[in-house]
């Protein structure tokens, strides 16, 4: 059955570091994967998509890979602040329509 | 991107009731898709809601239980039915935004007791 892993642990960074998320999917063959940002109480907030065919992808602080044989994307935050503590959600799509299908989702915690 | 108004932000509902939550849109979209977000756990799609055609369902989610209306492009609503504990959960409606990205709603907090 098709399966999105993100880490469940709340991951705990210093201010400064480089946070690193991680989203792992089986018997998935997505055309796209997106990330979000999710505040408690709050709807989830696009970040970033990347296709298939793209390796990498920047916007400002963030930094996404997709490796289609690996089947996973790796989330990259530099330069870590405690405002972008939140819980992080990585989301397949393209196989069926424009359905999305989101992992578990990662806290990650940034310490001043 | 779109900006979307979710009414009411939360509710507190007798066992039994039905709940309808409003999703306003503030430009044309084909599809709207609704979502639930129990505690502590990721987003599970509920149903996808086209204009002018029957809402699609995923497995689990049945249109007895979670009847869908979609009048225009604009707007959307999703009606939780005969309500109980199990319905408490965070419901989201949700657009696609030109290809790229999702817009979702501020959610809806039900709680039923």
């Amino acid at each position: 059955s098709q399966k999105i892993e993100q880490n469940s642990e709340a991951l705990n960074i210093q201010e400064g570091k480089t946070a690193t998320l991680t989203c792992n999917y089986t018997n998935y063959s997505p055309a796209y994967l997106q990330w979000y940002r999710q505040d408690p109480g709050r709807g989830p907030v696009f970040l970033l998509l990347i296709r298939e065919n793209e390796k990498e992808k920047r916007k400002e602080r963030l930094k996404v890979t997709f490796d289609t044989t690996l089947k996973q994307s790796l989330f990259h935050i530099t330069a870590s602040q405690p405002a972008d503590s939140a819980t992080y959600l990585c989301a397949l799509g393209g196989n069926a329509g424009n359905m999305l299908t989101f992992g578990g989702g990662t806290r990650l915690m940034v310490k001043p | 991107s779109a900006v979307i108004s979710q009414k009411p932000s939360r509710d507190i509902c007798q066992r039994g009731t039905s709940l309808t939550i409003q999703c306003q849109v503030d430009s044309q979209v084909t599809m709207m898709f609704w979502y639930r977000q129990q505690p502590g756990q990721s987003l599970t799609l509920i149903a996808t809601a086209n204009q002018g055609s029957e809402a699609t369902y995923e497995s689990g989610f049945v249109i007895d239980k979670f009847p869908i209306s979609r009048p225009n492009l604009t707007f959307s609503t999703l009606t939780v039915s005969n309500m109980s504990p199990e319905d408490s959960s965070i419901y989201l409606c949700s657009v696609e935004h030109n290809g790229d990205g999702y817009t979702f709603g501020s959610g809806t907090r039900l709680t039923v007791v």
